[in-house]
Parts: C-alpha cells; sequence; structure tokens
C-alpha cells in the first residue's frame, strides 16, 4: 500500500540551526512527493514537491531531493528562523492513474527560539 | 488569484446537532477534497469530487456525513448528527483535473475547527 512515515516531534531549535526532517515512503510505482507547512491557525501550503528520482524541491531555503534507493525524501534547511516555527507534512501521491489521491504523514511540530 | 474559501472557520456544537461546512475552490480547480485533520495528525480524505462527481467517498462515513457539490463549483459538507469523536479540522482542498500520469499540486483552504461538546 501507500504510506508515509515522519521523524515524530516536537523538534526544537535555536535560531540559524540547521533541520533536517526525515520522511520515508512506501509507494506502488512512482509517485510524486510534497512538503507541507501549516502555520498555526492555518491549512496546508505547499513547500515544495518533486515527481521524479532524483529531483530535488526547494523554496524558501528548505530543499528535499526525492531517493528513491532509500524511499526518502528529506526535508533540510541550512538555518532556521523563527518565522520557520509552524507544522510540516511530508505526502505522496502515487502514479497509479487512480485519481489525485495524497497520503500524509502524520506532521512533524517545529519551534525555532531566539 | 483567491485561495480556497471556507467558512465558517470556527463551529462550536452539541452533540447530536446538525452542522455544515462550505467550501469555494480555485477558480478554474475542477477537482475537490474534504479532508478530516485530527489533533496531531495529518489530513485524512473523506470525499474527492472530480466536477459534480463524487469519484472517492470510501472513507466518508456515509450513516451521518454527506456532501454535495451540485452545480460542480461551491461544495458543502454536512454532519448529522454530530458526535463528540467528530471535533477536529475539515479541510476543503481543490486542484486541477489530473492528466494521466501526472499528480496535481492540491491547494488548502484555511479549515472549520469543530468543536463537539
Amino acid at each position: 500500500g501507500n504510506s508515509v512515515t515522519q521523524m515524530e516531534g516536537p523538534v526544537t531549535l535555536s535560531e540559524e540551526a540547521f533541520l533536517t526532517i526525515n520522511c520515508t515512503y512506501t509507494a506502488t510505482g512512482y509517485p510524486s512527493l510534497f512538503w507541507y507547512v501549516q502555520y498555526p491557525g492555518e491549512g496546508l501550503q505547499l513547500l515544495l514537491k518533486a515527481t521524479k528520482a532524483d529531483d530535488k524541491g526547494s523554496n524558501k531555503g528548505f530543499e528535499a531531493t526525492y531517493r528513491k534507493e532509500t524511499t526518502s525524501f528529506h526535508l533540510e534547511k541550512g538555518s532556521v528562523q523563527v518565522s520557520d516555527s509552524a507544522v510540516y507534512f511530508c505526502a505522496l501521491s502515487p502514479s497509479t492513474n487512480t485519481g489525485n489521491q495524497f497520503y500524509f504523514g502524520t506532521g512533524t511540530s517545529l519551534t525555532v527560539i531566539p | 488569484e483567491a485561495g480556497v474559501v471556507q467558512s465558517p472557520r470556527y463551529k462550536i456544537i452539541e452533540k447530536k446537532q446538525p452542522v455544515a461546512f462550505w467550501c469555494n475552490p480555485i477558480s478554474g480547480h475542477n477537482t475537490l477534497y474534504w479532508y478530516r485533520q485530527n489533533l496531531g495528525q495529518g489530513p485524512e480524505l473523506l470525499i474527492r469530487y472530480e466536477n459534480e462527481e463524487a469519484v472517492d467517498d470510501s472513507q466518508l462515513p456515509k450513516d451521518r456525513f454527506s456532501a454535495e457539490r451540485l452545480k460542480g463549483v461551491d461544495s458543502t459538507l454536512k454532519i448529522q448528527p454530530a458526535e463528540l469523536g467528530d471535533s477536529a479540522v475539515y479541510l476543503c482542498a481543490s486542484s486541477l483535473a489530473p492528466g494521466t500520469g501526472i499528480q496535481e499540486t492540491q491547494y488548502f483552504g484555511p479549515g472549520t475547527r469543530l468543536l463537539v461538546l
């Protein structure tokens, strides 16, 4: 089946620290992979995505590389800011043509302290 | 461009009462989704529409939940009667119609936070 496993939080970092949030997946075929961010009281916003193996998605200083050999899509940022405090969700969408089904991880809460 | 609009943002009701949520997707997005997000969890799909047709409602608890998208644009999700366990955030999302082998990005609204007392 299809599923996403994220590292459990919460994660607390000091400003300018390096961030890694691990995400691994199980899927049939070649899924598209996504990272969404949810700020307090808001809906999910697309952060970045990758649609095929070895693709790197990037946005706002965040990066994630689609690694087929390790079935991973880890989120990284070199220097976090207080404004990055949010919940981050890894998601996949299978490549089989059964519609635009998304599978989300449980989310990882990040708090950045000054 | 306006994003996905949802209302109300918050709703508090007593158990056994009915409740309805409304969603207006991004203009031109044929596909509309309703998700439920429990506290500390990721969103879980309830129902997906392609235009006015519900193409995936396998996770919708049909004994108490119903949804409609009569003109293929905005949509309403209803719970009747509500139970304590229905307390959650109900998210609406929309996307372009998926092409063959292409998975379109989903865009989410702010959600409706429901509390059932």
